[in-house]
């Protein structure tokens, strides 16, 4: 039972470039989310899914897509990287019954 | 705009006392709460949720909330080098989790 698995780990970006990061989880969970989290700003809510087919925006979805492809998976996609968005991003599932999450590794994100 | 403020750290404390983490919370709708650590370059994992007035008690840890007073605290009894982390409050809003800022606590040797 792997959980919730995010690729990549790690990832350098260029200013422009576009990537897309990956976000599985196997505990047929109806919820997904995706957020950032920033020194001394703690995790901020970028889009999240509360079902498969549907998708909104949370606290910070400026400069990012998503993407709810079935059950297991939610992919997150920046279109064309800032600076800005250097980050760590995690990827969380919630089930039913709304008692907390469980979260991805995180993906380590540099935008030069 | 709601909100979710913890205080603000670095919490040191020696080894075998207890450490106290505060929380509070601006939306009086919020029923439930959730206590997250997470250790330097990982991600958060639940240690513990509490949705009733009082305290609720797990090992060393007690978490405790007081919905009058709208605040959320966790005390770590018997602290230990390995409870050395960011603790981070949550609150839960149509199935959303609104994070504070966290905590960073070190047990001191």
């Amino acid at each position: 039972n792997a959980g919730v698995t995010q690729t990549p780990k790690f990832q350098v970006l260029k200013t422009g470039q576009s990537m897309t990061l990956q976000c599985a989880q196997d505990m047929n969970h109806n919820s997904m989310y995706w957020y950032r989290q920033d020194p001394g700003m703690g995790l901020r809510l970028i889009y999240y899914s509360a079902s498969e087919g549907t998708t909104d925006k949370g606290e910070v979805p400026n400069g990012y897509n998503v993407s709810r492809l079935n059950k297991r998976e939610f992919s997150l996609r920046l279109e064309s990287a800032a600076p800005s968005q250097t980050s760590v991003y995690f990827c969380a599932s919630m089930e039913a019954s709304g008692l907390g999450y469980t979260f991805g590794s995180g993906t380590r994100l540099t935008v030069v | 705009q709601k909100e979710v403020e913890q205080n603000s750290g670095p919490l040191s404390v020696p080894e075998g006392a207890i450490a106290s983490l505060n929380c509070t919370y601006s939306d009086r709708g919020s029923q439930s709460f959730f206590w997250y650590r997470q250790y330097s370059g990982k991600s958060p994992e639940l240690i513990m949720f509490i949705y009733s007035n009082g305290d609720k008690e797990d090992g060393r840890f007690t978490a405790q909330l007081n919905k009058a007073s709208q605040y959320v605290s966790l005390l770590i009894r018997d602290s230990q080098p390995s409870d050395s982390a960011t603790y981070l409050c949550a609150d839960i809003n149509d199935y959303k989790l609104s994070f504070g800022a966290g905590t960073t606590v070190t047990v001191r040797a």
